[in-house]
């Protein structure tokens, strides 16, 4: 099975902030990877998907890039509605794993 | 706007059964693979089952292999999961999630349009 690694666990930021994700599967997934975000009570949202589509109706501070063993998503300037746990998954092999979460707190 | 309405979840003692259900409507149910996911309370997303648009094939994690069993129907666009043998550390809240693009050759992703549906395994 192919591990999926975040950094950080946890981060904190202003309003307006630019926020970096990183997430590193344990080998490479090609451009298999998607970003989802995770609001307490609700469904998780796709964001990206193939490591740099933006889903449809999602903002365009959201932003994916990276290949094979590093990813990152990129928030352009962080938004007070962006407080939430962002989760990593590859889809090159079953199982479709997903990384820990990092989850973005405001300062 | 896309829909995507799980339902069929409860409480059910281990060992037991439930067959859940999502009922897709607003896009070309038949043009779209179609996955399980599963959050379970206070952890992280759990890829369960995979099916491909025209279910001619499917794919499961391990922990549940044998065990559930992903289907549809396109003729009434509603995709399912059979559940048999459930144990406590299946209890969750389960979703069913559309790939973000039609087709059998595109990336697989879990677009959630629903709430989801809880299922309790305790004795």
């Amino acid at each position: 099975d192919i591990q999926m690694t975040q950094s950080p666990s946890s981060l904190s930021a202003f309003v307006g902030d630019r926020v970096t994700i990183t997430c590193r599967p344990s080998q490479s997934v090609s451009r298999f990877l998607n970003w989802y975000q995770l609001k307490p009570g609700t469904a998780p949202k796709l964001l990206i998907y193939a490591a740099s589509n933006l889903q449809s109706g999602v903002p365009s501070r959201f932003s994916g890039s990276g290949s094979g063993t590093e990813f990152t998503l990129t928030i352009s300037s962080l938004q007070p509605e962006d407080l939430a746990t962002y989760f990593c998954q590859q889809s090159l092999s079953i199982p479709f794993n997903f990384g820990t979460g990092t989850r973005v707190e405001m300062k | 706007q896309v829909l995507l309405e799980e339902s069929g979840g409860g409480v059910v003692q281990p060992g037991g059964s439930l067959r859940l259900s999502c009922a897709a409507s607003r896009f070309s149910f038949n043009n779209f693979a179609m996955h399980w996911v599963r959050q379970a309370p206070g952890r992280g997303l759990e890829w369960v089952a995979f099916i491909r648009d025209d279910a001619s094939n499917e794919y499961y994690r391990d922990s549940v292999k044998g065990r559930f069993t992903i289907s549809r129907d396109n003729s009434k666009n509603v995709l399912y999961l059979q559940m048999n043998s459930l144990r406590p550390e299946d209890t969750a809240i389960y979703y069913c999630a559309k790939n973000p693009e039609g087709g059998s050759r595109v990336p697989n992703a879990f677009d959630v349009r629903g709430q989801g549906t809880l299922v309790t395994v305790s004795s």
